[in-house]
């Protein structure tokens, strides 16, 4: 099973809007709608972000969002700041023996 | 507050063994599975395995079956992460997190550091 594909760096001017994929299969992203998102600050644990491909636990700000199509999921950060500057990971349920697949991870950079 | 609690960083040479733990607080420690994620030196999340401290019951992705064992002990709502032979590969953050029924964690603990270096 390998990771989930993501784009290695996506960056974006403040208060503008980028989007993140995450493409897999249909054997995690495609077949489950279990996928999340993670933030990870240097040094720090990651945070749960993204929940249940388009929910966010309480504490998130609304300007992050999440959606799905076929076998890719992605996350959209709108109104960009620079404390959203960090790497962020995809994860999904997989039906394989891993159970579960992290996605390769996208460094974000505000400009 | 929900909460998880790692050991601390450690040291260890090739060969030797270590048990790291992950201890939880503020909800029921039975009723939720415990993660553990490796993270490499300047590279992504990698998922080890799971466990039910309500009944111990385990899984292990293929890649670290038999490289590590994944326990728990309810009675003090602690989960363990233990090597019997540490590689210099070993070397990397370790996260233990819970895990919710549709697959996602939260939260996480603050990572526990293991290096191992002759």
């Amino acid at each position: 099973q390998s990771a989930l594909t993501q784009p290695a760096s996506v960056s974006g001017s403040p208060g503008q809007s980028i989007t993140i994929s995450c493409t897999g299969t249909s054997s995690d992203v495609g077949g489950y709608n279990y996928v999340s998102w993670y933030q990870q600050h240097p040094g720090k644990a990651p945070k749960l972000m993204i929940y249940d491909v388009s929910n966010r636990p309480s504490g998130v700000s609304n300007r992050f969002s999440g959606s799905k199509s076929g076998n890719t999921a992605s996350l959209t950060i709108s109104g960009l700041q620079a404390e959203d500057e960090a790497d962020y990971y995809c994860s999904s349920y997989t039906s394989s023996s891993t159970l579960n697949v992290f996605g390769t991870g996208t460094k974000v950079t505000v400009l | 507050e929900v909460q998880l609690v790692q050991s601390g960083a450690e040291v260890k040479k090739p060969g030797e063994s270590l048990k790291i733990s992950c201890k939880g607080s503020g909800y029921s420690f039975t009723s939720y599975w415990i993660g553990w994620v490796r993270q490499m030196p300047g590279k992504g999340l990698e998922w080890m395995g799971i466990i039910y401290p309500g009944d111990s019951d385990t899984r292990y992705s293929p890649s670290f079956q038999g490289q590590v064992t994944i326990s728990a002990d309810k009675s003090i709502s602690t989960a363990y992460l233990q090597w019997s032979s540490l590689k210099a590969s070993d070397t990397a953050m370790y996260y233990c997190a819970r895990q919710h029924s549709s697959w996602y964690f939260d939260p996480w603990g603050q990572g526990t550091l293991v290096t191992v270096s002759s």
